[in-house]
Order: C-alpha cells, then structure tokens, then sequence
C-alpha cells in the first residue's frame, strides 16, 4: 500500500462546480498535511496547510480526519484557473525528520 | 527575493556521464531536499537536509550523492548516469517540519 494514495482523476468539471479531492495516508503517527497546485511542466507551488480543526481559504477548504487517515480538499466555484493537478503530502515522521510524502496527484480540468 | 534556484533547467547526459545539479536558497531555510518526478509516480524523495553537515537518505537515493556545506547551497550529484535517471528533478526548501516546501523550478534530465 502507498504511503499516500489519490484518486488520479481527471476531474472534469463546468466553471462554478463544487468539486471535492480526498486522500489517504497509511502512517497514523503523522504530524503535518499540506495540499499542493501543479500546473503542467511547473513546479508544485503550497496550496494550504491541513489543520486538525479545518481550515478555509477563499474558495478552497481542507479537513483532516485523523481517525480514517484522510484529509481532503473542497473547491468551490470552480474557475478556469483551478485547472492544474493537486497533490497531498504528508509528513509521516515529525521530530525533527522533513521527508515528506507526496500522492501521485489528482487532475483537475474545468471547462466553460 | 530569488526563492530557490536550480541550474541547469535542462540537461542531456550519456549513460556513465557524471554532473551536479546546483540548488540555492536565499530564504535562510534549515531545511533542503531533493526529489524526482516520473509519470504516475508523483515526487520521491532523493535525499535531504536538516542543517549544514548533516544529509540523509530519502526513498530513492541509489546514484545519487549530496552534500550540505553551507545552508544555501544542497548540490546533487549524478554519479555514473543510467537511461533510468531520466526525469524532472526538483530542489526544497522550508524552514521547518510544519512548514510547506517552496519548491525550484526544476532541471528536466535525460540520459541517453
């Protein structure tokens, strides 16, 4: 089993969608959740950090569920802008260790 | 402000070539890593840094050399290169376990 698994889409969605991302982690010890944007031949760019309680900004919302080991990530009001794909990470170790996981991404196409 | 810089962005090597990919960070980040992107695999972690002097091993770190003397610079070393190197290599940095990665534009190598 990956360490951080993802649906890889496409997600293929009109402008204005409400559409929502999950992602499993398999290390019940880990410390830290992030959710990343990658847009094609770019380099992935910190979307949000995942926050225990939930967290908003603007349109995107997160949510780590710690007893099923998943977090996810709503958009809402999809935009043509939103296309690009999105990874999960994770840090499994904490204390000090920085080796974060990355999921293999999720594709996000959204279309007038 | 220049973030992260790697050199080159691209570069074709023939199998048993040596080179040096450079990584720089002007952030005063502790924290630098490496990683590998291939189709479906998403990022595997090379090596990292948690300091000047002190480097680890990451998920895939066979071929592959790094060294940390000062905390700008994290340079990866491609030691005999093999056609299964080819791949986009990306250099972080961020400045703490909690934190996310600011990521390097990239270096697209391929070995022929």
């Amino acid at each position: 089993r990956k360490e951080v698994e993802q649906d890889p889409g496409p997600f293929n969605v009109p402008e204005g969608a409400t559409v929502a991302f999950n992602c499993t982690y398999s290390n019940s010890a880990s410390q830290s959740f992030f959710w990343y944007r990658q847009d094609c031949r770019k380099e992935p760019k910190l979307l949000m950090s995942v926050y225990s309680s939930g967290n908003e900004d603007g349109r995107f919302t997160a949510q780590l569920n710690r007893a099923s080991q998943y977090i996810s990530l709503l958009i809402r009001d999809s935009k043509l802008s939103d296309s690009a794909t999105y990874l999960c990470v994770v840090n499994p170790l904490g204390g000090g260790y920085n080796k974060l996981i990355f999921g293999a991404g999720t594709r996000l196409a959204v279309h007038p | 402000n220049a973030g992260v810089t790697q050199t080159p962005k691209f570069q074709v090597l023939k199998t048993g070539q040596s080179m040096t990919l450079q990584c720089a960070q002007d952030m005063n980040h502790e924290y630098m890593s490496w990683y590998r992107q291939d189709p479906g695999m998403g990022l595997r972690l090379i090596h990292y840094s948690v300091g000047a002097g002190i480097t680890d091993q990451g998920e895939v770190p066979n071929g592959y050399n790094v060294s940390r003397s000062t905390t700008e610079d994290f340079p990866l070393r491609l030691l005999s290169a093999a056609p299964s190197q080819t791949s986009v290599y990306f250099c972080a940095s961020n400045r703490g376990q909690n934190y996310g990665y600011t990521f390097g534009s990239g270096t697209r190598l391929t070995v022929v």
